[in-house]
């Protein structure tokens, strides 16, 4: 099992509709998570962190936290074409020693 | 305030040769991590450096190497390339280190090996 774990995707959404990102981890001690963004060609980009459970809005994201069940996902309201990237997501990983470890990616598409 | 910066952009070396990648974190920085990305494995850590002493490293064979220098500069070196170590290499800069709050990344280095 992936220590995070990302549908590769692609998603596709419309314009103006919301974007939902999924990710399961594999480590139950994780505390710390974070959503990263990356267009083409360029380096990720911290977008959201959350630490505990429930949600956490900024802006037009939302990320959730569920440690019960190992699941975080973002949300993305209102999405724009200038959201089309792949976004990251990455958990600190406490087995062995702490390290902070990224799942696969899901390329995001919005459609105008 | 400056971010991360990495050097060289972009790398074009020969199998067998060796290369030596360097990072300077955002200033008060004490923590450096590495990363590989391809697009068949994703982002795969290397290793992380805090205050000049390796604090992890990842699964990778020991052609990876790399270390941190007082003034939190790190260099990572990969010898006896192989074809298969062509990727983005990015750096990552924090405070405290272990990704506890985030990492920034710097615009990574390409590596290219023919």
């Amino acid at each position: 099992q992936k220590e995070v774990e990302q549908n590769s995707g692609p998603l596709s959404v419309p314009e103006g509709a919301i974007a939902s990102l999924n990710c399961t981890y594999s480590d139950r001690g994780s505390q710390s998570f974070f959503w990263y963004r990356q267009y083409s060609g360029k380096s990720p980009e911290l977008i959201m962190s959350i630490y505990s459970n429930g949600d956490k809005e900024d802006g037009r994201f939302t990320a959730q936290l569920n440690k019960a069940s190992q699941y975080v996902s973002l949300l993305i309201r209102d999405s724009q074409p200038s959201d089309s990237a792949t976004y990251l997501c990455a958990a600190v990983i406490i087995q062995g020693a702490q390290k902070l470890v990224f799942g696969q990616g899901t390329r995001l598409t919005i459609n105008p | 305030k400056a971010g991360v910066t990495q050097t060289p952009r972009y790398l074009i070396k020969t199998r067998g040769q060796q290369v030596t990648l360097s990072c300077s974190p955002i200033s008060g920085h004490r923590s450096v991590s590495w990363y590989q990305q391809t697009p068949g494995q994703g982002l795969q850590f290397l290793f992380e450096y805090f205050s000049e002493t390796q604090r992890n490293k990842g699964n990778f064979p020991g052609r990876f190497s790399g270390r941190q220098f007082s003034n939190s500069r790190s260099e990572m070196n990969v010898s006896t390339l192989e074809l298969g170590d062509s990727a983005l290499y990015l750096c990552a800069s924090s405070f405290q280190g272990q990704g506890t709050y985030g990492y920034t990344f710097g615009s990574g280095t390409r590596l290219t090996v023919v």
